[in-house]
């Protein structure tokens, strides 16, 4: 059954460095997520891309995050400084068509830890 | 805004028991809902997607109901087993998926 993998699974990393998390979602989805879970909270969403764009975005998701597709299979997640208050488990997902109203398959996460 | 709020928030029986998970949301105003598992620092696995012109959805022994008009869900595990031991998540679309916090269940041998 298809699903969508992530990479690394836990990454550590110091204060102010740059990280990229990847994604790899379901190959014949179109909408992909990233979400955040900070150590007993919600899952929170972060943004949305379609079609090459940013659909969606949280009051979350500021400057020091971007995301990009930069070829057909991944989808990266990168944090340009990262701070201590960064540190959660980061989800990818993706849907198929036709949206977000769709049935959502998430990744296994990465575990970011800022130190 | 979107709020989506779980009840108990965790629960701890014996195995054997039927349980009923609750979700409620304040807008109304939803495409569908979604239910999903959480192991201890794992992924989310999805359950059950129920759409908006359902009542119930079904997949062995959950069933999850939607009463759109009075903002609730319930999830309905029938012969709990250890195995079921798991944070259980409800999410509704409201441009992304806004989730509850969750319901943290124990079932006991």
């Amino acid at each position: 059954e298809p699903e969508v993998t992530q990479t690394p699974s836990h990454q550590v990393t110091q204060m102010g460095q740059e990280v990229i998390l990847r994604c790899v979602p379901i190959s014949n989805h179109l909408y992909f997520y990233w979400y955040r879970q900070i150590l007993g909270q919600k899952v929170e969403f972060l943004v949305s891309f379609y079609n090459n764009e940013i659909s969606e975005k949280s009051e979350i998701f500021d400057d020091q995050f971007s995301v990009e597709r930069p070829d057909g299979s991944n989808f990266t997640l990168k944090i340009r400084s990262t701070k201590l208050e960064d540190s959660a488990m980061y989800f990818c997902a993706s849907s198929p068509p036709p949206g977000y109203y769709n049935e959502q398959f998430f990744g296994p996460g990465t575990r970011l830890t800022v130190l | 805004k979107q709020e989506v709020t779980q009840i108990p928030a965790a629960l701890s029986v014996p195995e054997g028991e039927n349980l009923v998970l609750n979700c409620s949301f304040t807008d109304s105003a939803i495409y569908n809902l979604q239910w999903f598992r959480q192991d201890p620092g794992k992924g989310l696995t999805s359950l059950l997607l129920i759409q908006s012109s359902q009542r119930e959805q079904t997949s062995g022994r959950l069933n999850a109901s939607l009463d759109k008009s009075s903002g609730r869900s319930t999830l309905y595990i029938a012969a709990s087993q250890p195995g079921d031991s798991a944070t259980y998540l409800c999410a509704v679309p409201f441009n992304m998926l806004t989730f509850g916090g969750g319901t943290r269940l124990m079932v006991k041998p």
